[in-house]
């Protein structure tokens, strides 16, 4: 099955809002809802949503994630240098599997 | 501490098979799915499968049915991933993560390195 579709890279200034985009389908997304995953280079991932916006404990209030139809986003307010890290969406799928998207590098100028 | 905790890395021929352990701790091992997760060297994450403790039910990627099995032993909390016939584009860092909504708890992951 085909994976989630993400753009490879956002940039944005510091203290700035990044929104983040991730495109399934209705199997996927537009059915279970997304999560998010934050990953700092040579670490695990870091869970930071789940099913939309609901966020484990200890993640920041400036992450909040969204969906409408078979696009998931992920908004980062007052982006601080610490932001910068590769994001992933990921989803449940019908045919009882994991998708993930390809990731997006975000940069904070 | 909740965490999952996995063993150290490998090194492997082609053709050869690998086992990764991933050992978890601070909570009810049975109470969550284990999920597999690969990441190639400057690549995206990449979904293998998953296993539920409990039951030890699976369910696995289509490109890796018939190369992957995913077993658990509930006595010591500790799921296994094994990979077989492997090839020089499995070499990547294998995760495993608890998920009962998202995948919450990642293990430090393992690097699988195939090569003659």
């Amino acid at each position: 099955q085909a994976g989630l579709t993400q753009p490879p890279s956002v940039s944005k200034g510091l203290r700035q809002t990044a929104t983040l985009t991730c495109t399934g389908n209705s199997n996927n997304v537009g059915n279970q809802g997304a999560a998010w995953l934050q990953q700092h280079q040579g670490h695990p991932p870091k869970l930071l949503s789940y099913r939309n916006n609901n966020r484990p404990s200890g993640i920041s209030e400036r992450f909040s994630a969204s969906r409408s139809g078979n696009t998931a986003s992920l908004t980062i307010t007052g982006l601080q240098p610490e932001d910068e890290a590769d994001y992933y969406c990921s989803a449940w799928d019908s045919s009882l599997s994991v998708v993930f998207g390809g990731g997006t590098k975000l940069t904070v100028l | 501490q909740v965490q999952l905790v996995q063993s150290g890395a490998e090194v492997k021929k082609p053709g050869a098979s690998v086992k990764v352990s991933c050992k978890a701790s601070g909570y009810t091992f049975t109470g969550y799915y284990l999920h597999w997760v690969r990441q190639a060297p400057g690549q995206g994450l990449e979904w293998m499968g998953r296993i539920n403790p409990n039951s030890g039910g699976t369910n696995y990627a289509q490109k890796f049915q018939g190369r992957v099995t995913m077993t658990r032993d509930t006595s010591i909390s500790t799921a296994y991933m094994e990979l077989s016939r492997l090839r020089s584009d499995d070499t990547a860092v294998y995760y495993c993560a608890r998920s009962r909504s998202g995948m919450d708890v990642w293990g430090q992951g393992t690097t699988v390195t195939v090569s003659s």
